[in-house]
């Protein structure tokens, strides 16, 4: 079934770490997307791709990095984590119009 | 500049009754507006959406919305609230790059 999917679902992982959120769609959609949401605070654009070896940084200014080597897989490395790390992470993908999104990755850095 | 107001952080609503979750945009040209569902610890969930044409949208789960142009705005409706309804709902408006999202509104369902 296409869907958009993320690994892992929560990470509990201490400073200075280096972590990767997985991201992979099977829809074949050339635009995909990073968002970072606070517990009860909207989401916001961290980066964006709109196709193989293109990413762009979004709204919020973050610490993490993108690579964009497959179509389908759009994953998101924090070199050395931090407390103010702490979020939630969703990735989404697109087509023309709406934006379908994965279930999210709850990440908590002690 | 866009933006997307949500001017109710949390609204309780007895099972059975109706619903009306208010969104409020700002942007210079007709906006192609959304409206999610997050369920706790989940990612979003796409109820409806709004390009162009007739301004009452039907989405999924018995979800309705009403864009009004005069009034800037993009209420979600719905007229019988069941307990599984309870969840964040974000509504959101398109931008040259991305989704511009509400602080969302909880949905709090009582028996």
């Amino acid at each position: 079934e296409a869907d958009i999917y993320q690994t892992p679902r929560y990470l509990v992982i201490g400073t200075g770490k280096k972590i990767t959120l997985e991201c992979s769609q099977t829809m074949g959609h050339d635009k995909m997307y990073w968002y970072q949401q606070d517990p009860g605070m909207e989401l916001h654009l961290i980066h964006y791709s709109y196709g193989v070896n293109s990413t762009e940084k979004g709204d919020l200014s973050s610490e993490s990095t993108v690579s964009r080597i497959r179509t389908e897989h759009f994953p998101l490395t924090l070199e050395s984590a931090r407390p103010s790390h702490t979020s939630q992470y969703l990735c989404a993908s697109s087509d023309l119009d709406s934006q379908r999104f994965g279930p999210g990755t709850r990440l908590t850095v002690t | 500049a866009q933006s997307v107001t949500q001017p109710d952080i949390h609204i309780t609503v007895s099972e059975g009754a109706s619903l009306e979750l208010r969104c409020n945009y700002s942007y210079g040209a007709t906006p192609y507006l959304f409206w999610y569902v997050q369920s706790p610890g989940q990612g979003l969930q796409l109820l409806l959406k709004y390009f162009s044409g007739d301004t009452l949208v039907q989405g999924i789960k018995g979800f309705e919305a009403e864009f009004k142009r005069s009034q800037s705005s993009f209420n979600l409706r719905k007229p019988s609230v069941h307990w599984s309804d309870a969840a964040e709902y974000f509504c959101a408006l398109t931008g040259a790059n991305n989704l511009f999202f509400g602080t969302g509104t909880r949905l709090t369902v009582i028996p």
